[in-house]
């Protein structure tokens, strides 16, 4: 089957970078998308990688090695408005996209 | 301003009752989404249509109906066949076949009686 895995929690320190990680199993993920969710909210974009590599965009960074069916998502300089929910999901060439079960980022003052 | 509007914001369903959740999009993109969340999960593809008057299954189509007669809009029917409805909806849009980048509505949130 197809399925992304993301660690379910992670905790921060306000100031301080966080990387969540996501790897996914399947074949013909063409790239990968990371949404954020606060609680009650809708998702909002964040970044999206067609090609392996670093995507940098203001605080948050995106990173994707298809070889190692792997990404991660870089939060620095942490605000407390940051602490939500980070999903990353990928999109096959059957045109149906797959979100994994989403991280929740705590942070602390 | 454009964006994606879901209505209504907490819907109440009865046992064996049909309800209808609204999503209506102002920002020109051919493709809509369906989408269910469970507490602490993640979403879970019910229906998407890339054009008009066509539509396909996701994941969890089952219980589920939809239409898509206009562009802007794409109506979903929770059915009396579904026997769990309670979960948060969500509506979403992409330009065309750019699936990678989806613009969310702010979700109906529906709850059985």
């Amino acid at each position: 089957g197809q399925s992304l895995e993301q660690p379910s929690e992670v905790t921060a320190v306000e100031g301080a970078i966080v990387q969540i990680n996501c790897t996914y199993q399947t074949s013909g993920f063409y790239g990968l998308s990371w949404y954020q969710q606060h609680d009650g909210g809708a998702p909002t974009f964040l970044s999206y990688n067609a090609l392996d590599g670093l995507e940098e965009t203001g605080r948050f960074s995106s990173f994707l090695s298809r070889s190692d069916s792997y990404g991660y998502l870089l939060l620095q300089e942490l605000q407390m408005k940051d602490s939500a929910s980070y999903f990353c999901a990928g999109a096959n060439r059957d045109d149906k996209i797959i979100f994994g079960k989403g991280t929740r980022l705590h942070i602390l003052p | 301003d454009g964006g994606i509007t879901q209505s209504p914001k907490y819907l109440f369903r009865k046992e064996g009752q049909n309800v209808t959740l609204s999503c209506e999009q102002n920002l020109n993109h051919d493709a809509m989404y369906w989408y269910r969340q469970d507490p602490g999960q993640g979403l879970r593809l019910i229906y998407y249509s890339q054009i008009v008057n066509d539509f396909q299954k996701g994941d969890i189509a089952e219980g589920y109906s939809v239409s898509r007669e206009k562009k802007e809009s794409f109506p979903l029917t929770v059915t009396s066949a579904q026997k769990n409805p309670t979960a948060f909806y969500l509506c979403a849009s992409s330009m065309g076949r750019n699936q990678e980048t989806q613009y969310f509505g702010p979700g109906t949130r529906l709850l059985v009686l």
